[in-house]
């Protein structure tokens, strides 16, 4: 079945700086999920990526799929104590398969 | 916004006793699912369910599970005989659409196996 793999498991920046999760597969991704989990909290959807090469933003996050539709990336522009938590790649065809998740932690 | 909800938020039970946590899906879902997450781990799939029948499961989904949906509200997942493994949050999700579609998490049940 599909599976993904993400790095890092764990970040921890300054408040300010700029956040990277990437997120990878060895087959081809019919589709990739982003959810994030706040402390505590549920995974919340954050969008999806379905085209091969294609970028979507929103506000400070930008969401990546590669050409080959093999990975993705979530960048976080200017990191505030809100985007704490854990961010989740996933991954769909019969059933959608979650990836370790990269927890991200933000010092004021 | 419609929500998934979840009772009980917590549920605390001994070995071997049978324990059924409860969600209410999002009401024009068609598709609604079990995740487990042990603590500070990957959020796991256990089961979706389609049409009142179960489409898929995963291998942590063995006999002790079941899941039902009693009455075109509730969907509920029960456990027949709890393990100490079987501690984690449960997560109830539901989509409109098929496994491509955006899953809506409730908020879980905290199941503590002691």
């Amino acid at each position: 079945g599909q599976q993904v793999m993400q790095i890092p498991q764990y970040q921890h920046v300054q408040e300010g700086e700029d956040f990277t999760t990437y997120c990878n597969s060895s087959t081809t991704l019919s589709n990739i999920q982003w959810y994030k989990q706040r402390p505590g909290g549920h995974p919340v959807f954050l969008i999806q990526l379905v085209k091969s090469g294609e970028v979507k933003k929103q506000k400070r996050l930008t969401f990546q799929f590669g050409e080959a539709k093999k990975n993705s990336s979530l960048h976080i522009t200017a990191t505030q104590t809100t985007d704490v938590g854990t961010y989740f790649c996933a991954t769909s065809y019969d059933k959608v398969i979650f990836g370790p998740g990269t927890s991200l932690s933000v010092i004021p | 916004e419609p929500e998934v909800t979840q009772t009980p938020s917590h549920q605390v039970t001994q070995m071997g006793q049978e324990v059924i946590l409860r969600c209410v899906p999002i009401s024009n879902h068609l598709y609604f699912y079990w995740y487990r997450q042990i603590l500070g781990q990957k959020v796991e799939f256990l089961v979706s369910f389609y049409n009142n029948e179960i489409s898929e499961k995963s291998e942590i989904f063995d006999d002790q599970f079941s899941v039902e949906r009693p009455d075109g509200s509730n969907f509920t997942l029960k456990i027949r005989s709890t393990k100490l493994e079987d501690s984690a949050m449960y997560f109830c999700a539901s989509s409109a659409g098929g496994p491509g579609s955006p899953l809506h998490f409730g908020n879980g049940t905290r199941l503590t196996v002691t």
